[in-house]
């Protein structure tokens, strides 16, 4: 079956630091990929999207490229704010499939 | 108005109450999902509905009843909960194709 993994946390940073956030994918075809986040209070936002296996998404100033070698989608910011602070999902859903598969969430907290 | 509307915000029920939850939706789309989010737990995938007909019921107990009266609304009828069923109801929309969903805010609920 269709399934994500992604790292766990919490992590915890520093105004100005790297993150990276790990996702792995199991899914049969060509998925597309997404990353969402979700701030304190609020529901699940739509980050950013890759379809296609090299395909780059990019917001915000996070990317996320799309390795089908290493079924991976790992989420990347160069210098992160405090509010970046917030629930990062990795999903995916199948080809011809319009249901998502999530990851369990990954807390990240940035310190000023 | 244009994205995915929860009603209400916040919502405190006693175990005997009936009450509903409100999602509305103006993007066209003709995917309806209704998710839990407790604390520290993945998301919960609970109904979907497509083309306003229920297709997935992941073995929700059947205090909660779901309705899709047509592609924009959709609703979570609620009667006699039970405390561990305080978490946040999210809803989704999507098109029945891989372009990801649109998530309302949620409505925080408490059963006390």
């Amino acid at each position: 079956g269709n399934s994500v993994t992604q790292m766990e946390g919490p992590v915890t940073l520093s105004e100005e630091a790297f993150l990276t956030i790990n996702c792995t994918y199991t899914a049969t075809g060509y998925p597309s990929l997404f990353w969402y986040v979700q701030y304190p209070g609020e529901g699940l936002q739509l980050l950013l999207k890759a379809t296609k296996a090299d395909d780059k998404g990019s917001n915000k100033g996070f990317e996320a490229t799309y390795r089908k070698e290493t079924t991976s989608f790992h989420l990347e910011k160069g210098s992160v704010q405090v509010s970046d602070s917030a629930v990062y999902f990795c999903a995916l859903a199948r080809s011809n499939d319009y249901k998502l598969s999530f990851g369990a969430g990954t807390t990240v907290t940035v310190r000023a | 108005e244009t994205g995915v509307t929860q009603t209400p915000r916040h919502l405190v029920m006693g175990m005997t109450n009936k009450k509903s939850l409100k999602c509305e939706q103006h993007l066209g789309h003709n995917a309806m999902y209704w998710y839990k989010q407790s604390a520290k737990k993945p998301l919960e995938l609970m109904f979907v509905y497509s083309l306003e007909e229920r297709v997935e019921n992941n073995s929700v107990p059947s205090r909660f009843s779901p309705e899709c009266p047509n592609s924009s609304h959709l609703f979570l009828h609620l009667h006699t909960l039970q405390p561990e069923d305080s978490a946040l109801y999210l809803c989704a929309s999507s098109h029945t194709g891989n372009y990801g969903y649109t998530f309302g805010s949620g409505t925080r609920l408490t059963v006390v």
